[in-house]
C-alpha cells in the first residue's frame, strides 16, 4: 500500500508550458518535502513545507501544502529543459522515523 | 565530506552471492537512512540509524538484509544470498535536521 500517490506518473510537455504535479494521501503529515532526481543521481531536496496552507516559491516553482496537511502540489511556470527529471514528494508522520516517498512523477520538457 | 558518498556505484553479482554496500555520510549528520529504489518506483525505506539509539529495521524486506553503522559514521548494508528481486538502486541519505542529503546510490544487478 502506497501512502502517497503522485499524479500524473509521466508528463511530457513543450518548453514554456506550465504544469502541476499532485501528491495526495489519506494520512496527515507533520511535514512534506519535494525532491528532484536526475538519472544516476540521488534525489535532491527542493523544499520543505510544514504548515497547512503554506505556499513556498522557488524561482519558477510554487509548492503548496494542503490545509489539512494531507496533500501537496508543485506548479512549474514556463518549464525549461533543465526541469526534466523525476519529482518525488515525501511526507513525515508524527509516529515514524522516516519520510514516506510518493511514487514519483517523471517530467520531460522538450526544447 | 562535502556530500554523502556511496560505493561501489555499480555492482553486478551472481545470484546467491553476498554483497556489501558502503555509505559515508556527511560529517556531523547524526541520522542515516538506507532506501531502495526499483526501476520506475518511488523509494522504499529499509533502515534508519540515529546516534547511538537502536536502529529502526522495520523496512528490511527479509533476514538476508542487515546493516551496521560503525562509530556513528560509515554504514554498511549487507545482502546475503542475493536474489534477482534484490536488483535495484540502493540509496543512502543522512540528515541533521530537515531534509535528506542523498548519495548517488549503488546500482545492484543480480544475474
Amino acid at each position: 500500500t502506497q501512502l502517497l500517490e503522485q499524479s500524473p506518473q509521466f508528463l511530457s510537455i513543450q518548453e514554456g508550458e506550465n504544469l502541476t504535479v499532485y501528491c495526495n494521501s489519506s494520512s496527515v503529515f507533520s511535514s512534506l518535502q519535494w525532491y528532484r532526481q536526475e538519472p544516476g543521481e540521488g534525489p535532491v531536496l527542493l523544499v520543505t513545507v510544514v504548515t497547512g496552507g503554506e505556499v513556498k516559491k522557488l524561482k519558477r516553482l510554487t509548492f503548496q501544502f494542503g490545509d489539512a496537511r494531507k496533500d501537496s502540489s508543485l506548479h512549474i511556470t514556463a518549464a525549461q529543459p533543465g526541469d526534466t527529471g523525476l519529482y518525488l514528494c515525501a511526507g513525515e508522520t508524527n509516529t515514524g522515523n522516516q519520510f514516506y516517498f510518493g511514487t514519483g512523477t517523471s517530467l520531460t520538457v522538450i526544447p | 565530506g562535502a556530500g554523502v558518498s556511496q560505493s561501489p556505484s555499480n555492482k553486478v553479482t551472481e545470484k546467491g552471492k553476498d554483497v556489501e554496500l558502503r555509505c559515508d555520510p556527511i560529517s556531523g549528520h547524526t541520522a542515516l537512512y538506507w532506501y531502495r529504489q526499483s526501476l520506475g518506483q518511488g523509494l522504499e525505506f529499509l533502515i534508519y540509524f540515529q546516534g547511538n539509539s537502536a536502529p529502526d529495521k522495520s523496512g528490511l524486506p527479509s533476514d538476508r538484509f542487515s546493516a551496521e553503522r560503525t562509530g556513528g559514521s560509515v554504514s554498511t548494508l549487507t545482502i546475503q544470498r542475493t536474489q534477482q528481486e534484490d536488483s535495484a538502486v540502493y540509496l543512502c541519505a543522512s540528515t541533521r535536521n530537515y531534509g535528506y542529503t542523498f548519495g548517488s546510490g549503488t546500482r545492484l544487478t543480480v544475474v
